[in-house]
């Protein structure tokens, strides 16, 4: 299936601070793009999404950058906050389903 | 508004023994239904989905299979496990290829 690169792996920063998760793909046919949060002992939830007509969608504290002719996209968390502290997970659709990165493990320290 | 349900939320069963979880959809028709696995770690792994009735796609040859008995049934079976069996199981649903909703999983053990 299409392939998605998601870096850090871990991410840690101080409260308040803001942190960037990064994620490439291949396959330029690509048109959705969503972004999860984990949290310990649960499902994943699907926190924001953009779709490839823009190139920024922003929801409160959390945004998504997309750019389409490098073929990446980005999550954004400003003013972080210790709950913000879980695994985050971009993916693509990839035939039938989301592929999903491999993760990123944010933690917020107070 | 829709909810995905799964159960149980924790199993543990030892080697060899049958398995059944399932997971249901409320207030939506028709939906597409996954199921995941994710092991010790982060990555999601996709084992089976369904886009109707009685179809089912498997992605990964393994010791699972699943069955979709009602339009928002879906069940993951074994008929013996494995250790490697164990893990966090995940069942989603989505209506094309756009969002895509998980359950709150379902905790394998096996011993």
């Amino acid at each position: 299936g299409e392939n998605v690169e998601q870096h850090p792996s871990t991410l840690s920063v101080q409260e308040g601070d803001s942190a960037v998760i990064k994620c490439t793909y291949s396959d330029s046919a690509s048109n959705y793009f969503p972004w999860y949060k984990q949290e310990l002992g649960k499902g994943p939830q699907l926190i924001i999404d953009i779709r490839s007509n823009v190139g920024e969608k922003k929801d409160q504290r959390i945004a998504v950058t997309l750019n389409k002719t490098a073929k990446h996209f980005s999550l954004h968390i400003t003013e972080t906050q210790p709950e913000d502290s879980a695994v985050y997970f971009c993916a693509l659709w990839s035939g039938y389903a989301l592929n999903f990165g491999k993760g990123t493990s944010l933690l917020v320290t107070p | 508004s829709q909810t995905i349900h799964q159960w149980p939320a924790t199993l543990v069963q030892p080697v060899g023994s049958p398995l059944s979880l399932e997971c249901t959809v409320e207030g939506t028709s028709n939906p597409n239904l996954y199921w995941y696995r994710q092991a010790a770690g982060r990555g999601l792994q996709l084992l089976f989905y369904s886009v109707g009735i009685g179809q089912i796609s498997s992605e990964v040859p393994q010791n699972l299979s699943a069955s979709r008995p009602q339009d928002r049934q879906f069940i993951l079976s074994s008929k013996k496990l494995l250790l490697s069996d164990s893990g966090f199981y995940l069942c989603a649903w989505g209506t094309g290829k756009t969002e895509q909703y998980f359950g709150p999983g379902t905790r394998l053990t096996v011993t």
